[in-house]
């Protein structure tokens, strides 16, 4: 079982749409989460952190955590071509020495 | 005004060569980082220094050295480089072990 689970996609959506990122980790010490936005050939930027249980909401973008299913998922509303690019789920353990570790990314298409 | 800066952006070079790429962060944070990222977009940490002190050294080969001459600057050399070396190295820091990573936007290493 990988650490931390996406699915790769592409999830296609229409503009204007919610767009639902899931994110599922393995290690239950886990303690903080983040998605990050990746834009190919650029550089992971950070779209949001979560370290309690439930909703986390900044503009567009709502981060929801539940520990006890072990999964965190990103909610984009009102979804833009330009939120198209591949969304990085990134989990830490507490002591880890934040060693942040990486899904492999869903790649998100918003179509006109 | 870039917070992470990595240099080269691109380097190509053949099998059994040595190599260096420079980091710098003028965030004035304690914790710097190189990830790789593969053909496969997975992103995995390397190394991590804490205020000049290597506190995470994942199983990397020991062709891979990494220097901090000061909290601001996190070079890595590689050492004969072998075609499986290709890939996106990206430098990052964050304020504290635990805080969001900054990531620089990369360096794409190409070995022949």
């Amino acid at each position: 079982q990988k650490e931390v689970e996406q699915n790769s996609g592409p999830l296609s959506v229409p503009e204007g749409a919610i767009a639902s990122l899931n994110c599922t980790y393995s290690d239950r010490g886990s303690q903080s989460f983040f998605w990050y936005r990746q834009y190919s050939g650029k550089s992971p930027e950070l779209i949001m952190s979560i370290y309690s249980n439930g909703d986390k909401e900044d503009g567009r973008f709502t981060a929801q955590l539940n520990k006890a299913s072990q999964y965190v998922s990103l909610l984009i509303r009102d979804s833009q071509p330009s939120d198209s690019a591949t969304y990085l789920c990134a989990v830490n353990r507490e002591g880890g020495g934040n060693k942040l570790t990486f899904g492999t990314g869903t790649q998100l298409k918003v179509e006109l | 005004d870039t917070a992470v800066s990595q240099t080269p952006k691109y380097l190509v070079t053949q099998m059994g060569n040595d190599k260096s790429i420079k980091c710098e962060q003028n965030l004035g944070h304690d914790t710097m980082y190189w990830y790789k990222q593969d053909s496969k977009k997975f992103l995995k940490i390397m190394f991590s220094y804490n205020n000049k002190e290597l506190i995470i050294n994942e199983t990397v080969p020991n062709r891979f050295s990494p220097k901090s001459p000061d909290k601001a600057h996190l070079n890595l050399h590689i050492n004969s480089l072998e075609l499986g070396d290709s890939a996106v190295y990206f430098c990052a820091s964050s304020q504290s072990i635990n805080s969001p990573l900054h990531f620089g936007n990369g360096t794409r290493l190409t070995v022949t």
